[in-house]
């Protein structure tokens, strides 16, 4: 199975700073790559997605990605205390038919 | 609302009892995965149902079965759980795999497994 690293953290901001996640992946031929929330003892819930290299922006949240450097991030602007959970990156598997998951890192936003 | 249902939020068994763990879709979705997390840990692709095809990874050990009688329904079945196997258990589905939009992940709520 493909790997997909992350900084576990955690990553501490202030409320209304900038929290940038970072994700790294093994697949070079991985086409599609998300980032889910999870809150503590809940499932995972989608935010963002992204396919092509370069921004996407929805509300609060900027993706980045950079496949020449299997790299992709998450930008959350103006954080916030209900921001704080554990954010998983997701990367397609190889045969492209299921996603494969980091560890996560564990934001904690301080009010 | 469409979603992903799983049955039961907890579940407790006994060491060596098998187990099954039960997820419904409304979404109409091809694709049905089950995912096994463990504290602090990233969700770990058990298998997946492509409609009717089975797709176990190659790590998943034999004590974990999978069943899907019908396009709403997907069983996960523990035939002799050990205590390494108490996880939160993920059913998760999507359109249709392949990649884009297609390939997003609705999960349900979890099953949190106790093996005592």
């Amino acid at each position: 199975q493909k790997e997909v690293e992350q900084n576990s953290g955690p990553l501490s901001v202030p409320e209304g700073a900038i929290a940038s996640l970072n994700c790294t992946y093994s697949d070079r031929g991985s086409q599609s790559f998300f980032w889910y929330r999870q809150y503590s003892g809940k499932s995972p819930e989608l935010i963002m997605s992204i396919y092509s290299n370069g921004d996407k922006e929805d509300g609060r949240f900027t993706a980045q990605l950079n496949k020449a450097s299997q790299y992709v991030s998450l930008l959350i602007r103006d954080s916030q205390p209900s921001d704080s959970a554990t954010y998983l990156c997701a990367v397609e598997n190889q045969a492209g038919t299921a996603l494969i998951f980091g560890k996560g890192t564990t934001l904690s936003v301080s009010s | 609302d469409a979603m992903v249902i799983q049955n039961p939020r907890y579940q407790v068994t006994q060491f060596g009892k098998p187990v099954t763990l039960s997820c419904s879709q409304t979404l109409n979705h091809n694709v049905m995965y089950w995912y096994q997390q463990k504290s602090s840990q990233a969700p770990k692709l058990l298998f997946h149902y492509y409609d009717k095809d089975f797709n176990n990874e190659a790590d998943t050990p034999d004590n974990f079965q999978s069943r899907r009688p019908n396009t709403s329904f997907c069983f996960l079945d523990i035939r002799s759980p050990g205590l390494g196997d108490a996880a939160m258990y993920l059913c998760a589905t999507s359109r249709d795999g392949g990649g884009g939009d297609n390939e997003k992940l609705f999960f349900g709520s979890g099953t949190q497994l106790s093996v005592l």
